[in-house]
């Protein structure tokens, strides 16, 4: 189960902390992403840490502005947002990777736990 | 980046109807392709990866096929909590990983 928090009302330029905290599963395993969905729009990936926070990626249209970071030891992952723009509002999602294990584990980018989303709204 | 083009953009059908969604990647994405659900006001569920996998308790009228640039998802026999938006989602060129606009499934 993943729980995310932190979405609120926020003016451009603006800073936030998204949280998502992970429960049921073996949180350090997993790759973990963050995706956003405008109000009425499709999904948008924004961001992933790898599950052992060595290794990130962001898309163009935050690169620069977002963060992401995680805690193993709280099962927890951030996503820090500077500099916010109304075309960042929507919901945010935490998502887990896929994991799969036979002679040894590896992950694919398919999404099979996600959450129920957090808030963000950017506007004057 | 590789871009998800899904069609048809809004589809009427009726319940017991089979239906076909498309999906078409504008470079290989070989089989590492995947198919989500969402209802209004729900989170995307996972119904389908690497193109023609069902994940774990979709039931088996929902098929996925394809591999390449050209993928579908196939429902066999629509049941009324099937009427949702469908995404498809390429992980094989990444970053970015990359969604379709979706497809809407609306009752005609």
């Amino acid at each position: 189960q993943l729980v995310e928090s932190g979405g609120v009302a926020v003016q451009p330029g603006g800073s936030l902390r998204l949280s998502c905290a992970a429960s049921v599963f073996k949180f350090e395993d997993y790759d973990i992403h963050w995706v956003r969905q405008a109000p009425g729009k499709g999904l948008e990936w924004v961001s992933v840490i790898s599950w052992d926070h060595t290794t990130t990626f962001y898309a163009d249209s935050v690169w620069g502005r977002f963060t992401i970071s995680r805690d193993n030891t709280e099962a927890s992952v951030f996503l820090h947002m500077n500099n916010l723009t109304p075309e960042d509002t929507g919901l945010y999602y935490c998502v887990r990777n896929q994991r799969f294990c036979s002679k040894r584990c590896y992950q694919k980018n398919a999404f099979d736990i996600w959450g129920q989303g957090t808030m963000v709204t950017v506007s004057s | 980046e590789t871009v998800l083009t899904q069609f048809p953009a809004t589809l009427s059908v009726s319940p017991g109807e089979r239906v076909t969604l498309s999906c078409w990647a504008s470079q290989s994405v070989g089989s590492d392709l995947a198919w989500y659900q969402q209802k209004p006001g729900r989170a995307p569920r996972l119904l389908i990866y690497g193109a023609s996998n069902r994940a774990t308790g979709v039931p088996v009228r929902f098929s996925g096929s394809g591999s390449g640039t050209d993928f579908s998802l196939t429902i066999s026999s629509l049941q009324s909590e099937d009427f949702a938006v469908y995404y498809c989602q390429q992980y094989n060129n990444w970053p970015p990983v990359t969604f379709g606009q979706g497809t809407r499934l609306e009752i005609k």
